[in-house]
């Protein structure tokens, strides 16, 4: 069974250009969450779908960030304008349920630049 | 908000078993604990998680006091393969996702 995958795996962008990135999750995982790690901090969760609505969105940093998953099926992460500080690496995640006992399936990530 | 602590790097030859021990003073009644394994070019890729006491399952073990202020991964028989970041993290996703806190991570280098 295929894992949780990303596109782009690399992102290098201007500041003030916009970035899509694509999260594809485990087939039949409803619960779907994008994370981000800065340099040099922690990761930091971002928000959390359930099938196609946003049940926590309580981590985006502002309203540059916007994330769908239409149909319920992958997710889109979008950045517009990007700034210098949202370089980082964003993961996707994917589980069966939306507990925290349910486990959760990274993808690889995509490394995004912003120049 | 429980804000968690971990060294930055560990050495340790094969063969031997590992501890590396995460500090979250101000864990939430609610909140779980749970460790990551992450490699390089890789995401964080699940290894245990409990709630209070020992938790074990087939690649380490999982010691949470009384308190639940600290918990401790157990990795026996380390090996080569096992050079990785280990991530704890704290939080439960009902009350929050926003209140989940992983660790800076610790880096393991595993010595032949």
């Amino acid at each position: 069974e295929a894992g949780v995958t990303q596109f782009p795996s690399h992102s290098v962008i201007e500041k003030g250009q916009t970035v899509t990135l694509r999260c594809d999750p485990i087939s039949g995982h409803d619960n779907l969450y994008w994370y981000r790690r800065v340099m040099g901090k922690e990761i930091k969760f971002l928000l959390h779908f359930v099938k196609e609505s946003k049940q926590d969105e309580s981590g985006m940093p502002n309203n540059r960030f916007l994330a769908e998953r239409t149909g319920g099926t992958y997710s889109t992460l979008k950045v517009q304008p990007a700034e210098l500080e949202d370089s980082g690496v964003y993961f996707c995640a994917s589980s069966l349920g939306p507990r925290t006992t349910d486990t959760q399936y990274f993808g690889p990530g995509t490394r995004l630049t912003v120049l | 908000l429980a804000k968690t602590t971990q060294p930055i790097s560990m050495d340790s030859y094969e063969g031997q078993e590992v501890n590396i021990t995460c500090s979250h003073n101000n864990i939430a009644t609610n909140d779980y604990i749970t460790w990551y394994q992450q490699f390089p070019s890789q995401g964080p890729r699940f290894i245990i998680q409990g709630y209070k006491t020992k938790v074990t399952n087939e690649v380490a073990s999982l010691f949470i006091p009384a308190d639940r202020k600290s918990s401790t991964l157990s990795l026996p028989r380390v090996s080569l393969s096992d050079t990785a970041v280990y991530y704890c993290l704290v939080g439960d996703f009902v009350t929050g996702a926003n209140n989940l806190f992983f660790g800076t991570g610790t880096r393991l280098t595993v010595i032949p």
